[in-house]
């Protein structure tokens, strides 16, 4: 049961640099979601997506994007990486509705010097 | 804003003791409230969740309190063990209206139970 996958598990990148951070769920979710989680802050919502070809902004979404052509799959981009994005970043997904047990990834750890 | 606040963001208890962790929200729209353990290096994970039509929800040594009226609710942890020992954090939704349907964190509480 693979359930949310995500990769890389670590990454270093330069400020400026662009990279993408790859998300995969096998249990046919709607819902599928990017959060970000720093020390002291919680879990951030960055972006979400209700279905393929649905998205939309959550909280911090600037200096990301997303699309979602599949059902299965959820990329982050980050166009020109900056310092304040070094965080630990993880992908979630649910049944969209009623359901709302989110199912998280084990994150991707990235550090922006 | 911050739409979740959640107390306190460390806590040391003894083995056996009853760890309370705290939720206070503002939106009357929501109408979920769970709670997440996350272990170091992995990522949260559901460990209980309660809707505002009841007052308590129990699942083995977990218990969530809701208080309605005060918009608070809390996660006691009964008979607490040393892997227990983990970061908390509550959570709270609307059951529909795009962006408040999305999951709204606390910002998590470092649990430590020690032998």
């Amino acid at each position: 049961n693979a359930g949310v996958t995500q990769t890389p598990k670590f990454q270093v990148l330069k400020t400026g640099q662009s990279m993408t951070l790859q998300c995969a769920q096998d249990m046919n979710h709607e819902y599928m979601s990017w959060y970000r989680q720093d020390p002291g802050m919680g879990l951030r919502l960055i972006h979400y997506s209700v279905g393929a070809g649905i998205t939309d902004q959550g909280e911090v979404p600037n200096g990301y994007n997303v699309s979602r052509s599949t059902t299965e799959d959820f990329p982050l981009r980050l166009l020109s990486a900056a310092p304040s994005q070094t965080s630990v970043y993880f992908c979630a997904s649910s049944d969209w509705g009623y359901n709302e047990k989110l199912f998280f990834g084990s994150g991707t750890q990235l550090s922006v010097l | 804003q911050q739409q979740v606040k959640q107390s306190p963001q460390s806590l040391i208890v003894q083995k056996g003791g009853i760890p309370i962790i705290n939720c206070a929200y503002e939106n009357t729209a929501f109408d979920y409230f769970p709670w997440y353990q996350q272990f170091p290096g992995k990522g949260p994970a559901l460990l209980i969740a309660i809707r505002p039509d009841v007052s308590e929800k129990k699942e083995g040594r977990f218990t969530i309190s809701f208080n309605k009226s005060a918009k608070q609710f809390s996660l006691h942890i009964m008979d607490s063990q040393p892997g227990d020992s983990a970061t908390y954090f509550c959570a709270a939704k609307a059951r529909y209206g795009g962006s408040q349907g999305n999951l709204i964190f606390g910002k998590g509480t470092k649990l430590s139970v020690k032998p």
